[in-house]
């Protein structure tokens, strides 16, 4: 069974930076991009940017470049998203999600991970 | 930066049609996906490649795509599709999504 499994809820105060895991299995993790949402509070899904964890490649939506930055950890299939500078507008949920397929970008995001709640306050 | 228009919210009665629309300028050239989210709960993918179904979607279900619109259709909608969709494409390599439409059914 392919399952994505994020980090739990985060608190955490202004300016302080953040990473959020997502670990995936049941699947061959490296062949299978992985794709970042936010969701703000009572708003709609934002495509954050997606990483190929097979060369670690990322690609990030010009509304997040430069708060952001995702990595990966093969060894432990896990996806990472952090980050940085925390202001009260990064509260919100982040979900991960899986590509269908690679360099298919019409195949979409077929599995997601549970959320993860992030609230910044001082 | 690129945008798609989604009608904010449709009530429908039980068993009948739902036409969610979704529009952009570029989506006569790229597929659109379409995501059912319930409160509380991740979002489902519903739709790809603008009418393709994933294992385990009812064929109530429907995608289709004309010109500049993608459609999403539920014929005999039920009461647990009540829900927010989002219709979501790419823009060059930046995933877009739409704004979402509530669907109420009562």
């Amino acid at each position: 069974e392919v399952q994505l499994v994020q980090s739990g809820a985060e608190v955490k105060k202004p300016g302080e930076s953040l990473r959020i895991s997502c670990k995936g299995s049941g699947y061959s993790f490296t062949n299978y991009w992985i794709t970042w949402v936010r969701q703000m509070p009572g708003k709609g899904l934002e495509w954050m940017g997606r990483l190929d964890p097979s060369d670690s490649f990322p690609d990030y939506s010009p509304s997040f470049e430069g708060h952001i930055t995702l990595s990966v950890d093969r060894s432990i299939s896990t996806v990472f998203l952090e980050l940085n500078s925390l202001t009260a507008s990064d509260n919100a949920t982040y979900y991960c999600a899986r590509h269908q397929e690679d360099y298919n970008f019409g195949s979409g995001f077929d599995h997601w991970g549970q959320g993860t709640l992030v609230t910044v306050s001082s | 930066s690129y945008e798609l228009t989604q009608p904010p919210s449709l009530s429908v009665s039980p068993g009948q049609t739902a036409i969610i629309t979704c529009s952009g300028e570029k989506l006569g050239h790229t597929y659109a996906c379409w995501y059912q989210q319930k409160p509380g709960q991740s979002p489902l993918l519903v739709i790809y490649e603008d009418t393709k179904r994933p294992s385990g979607i009812p064929q109530r279900f429907a995608g289709s795509s004309s010109g500049n619109t993608a459609t999403l259709t539920i014929t005999g909608t039920q009461s647990i599709d009540e829900a927010d969709y989002y219709c979501q494409t790419w823009d060059d390599t930046t995933g877009v999504f739409g704004p979402g439409t509530r669907v109420t059914v009562l």
